[in-house]
């Protein structure tokens, strides 16, 4: 079965701290996207990467493809950064359309 | 931002009664998509389609129907509303270009079944 798995599933952090959100997928993928939802908010595209590491402003992605694996990082934590984190995969297997699996998000809240 | 609009962004209606949302997009892209996004579930995908009058279910179709008449308009049809269909729903689009590609959100219908 094509499955995503984040963690953690809530997060809790002070202004300034490095933060680390981890997601493992099942099977081969031709991509992986990290999306952002504030709180009543629509959802966001931070990155879409199939290898190596991306980097925007504190934001910073990377993927194992061997191991299956992604984490993204925030530097310098701000409590604007307080959101809803998704992980989402793009499944090898014929023609997908570019459909999406999604993990269940990591709940993110940086206090000042 | 990519030029994705939702109608309505709220709604409440009755047990039984059609339901239809309607997502418009002035990017010319050729994918559509519409999840519903529920606590403990996260996001999932209810149809999709791939050009105009092309559509196919996704993971959580049963009661969900979907028309795609015109590039720029997407249609999601409740046929019969339940309780278990509140939810927010989100309609997402596509270049299509590759096998994978960024998908952009519109920002969301918040629709409550009573």
């Amino acid at each position: 079965k094509n499955e995503v798995e984040q963690s953690p599933q809530n997060l809790t952090a002070q202004e300034g701290e490095f933060i680390t959100i981890n997601c493992s997928y099942s099977v081969g993928i031709s991509a992986l996207h990290w999306l952002q939802q504030h709180p009543g908010g629509g959802i966001v595209s931070l990155f879409m990467l199939s290898s190596g590491k991306k980097k925007h402003g504190r934001l910073i992605a990377t993927i194992n493809i061997q191991e299956k694996h992604s984490s993204l990082h925030i530097t310098a934590s701000h409590p604007r950064d307080s959101a809803v984190y998704i992980c989402a995969v793009n499944f090898w297997g014929g023609t997908s359309y570019g459909k999406l699996t999604f993990g269940q998000g990591t709940i993110l809240t940086v206090h000042p | 931002d990519a030029g994705i609009t939702q109608s309505p962004r709220h709604k409440v209606t009755e047990t039984g009664t059609p339901v239809t949302l309607r997502c418009h997009q002035t990017e010319n892209h050729r994918y559509m998509y519409w999840y519903r996004q529920d606590p403990g579930h996260g996001l999932r995908l209810i149809h999709y389609s791939y050009g105009v009058k092309d559509t196919d279910k996704g993971e959580v179709s049963d009661g969900y129907s979907v028309s795609r008449s015109k590039t720029e308009d997407f249609l999601l049809t409740l046929e019969s509303a339940t309780s278990s269909q509140t939810s927010v729903y989100f309609c997402a689009i596509s270049p299509g270009l590759a096998e994978a590609y960024e998908q952009y959100f519109g920002p969301g219908t918040r629709l409550t079944v009573t």
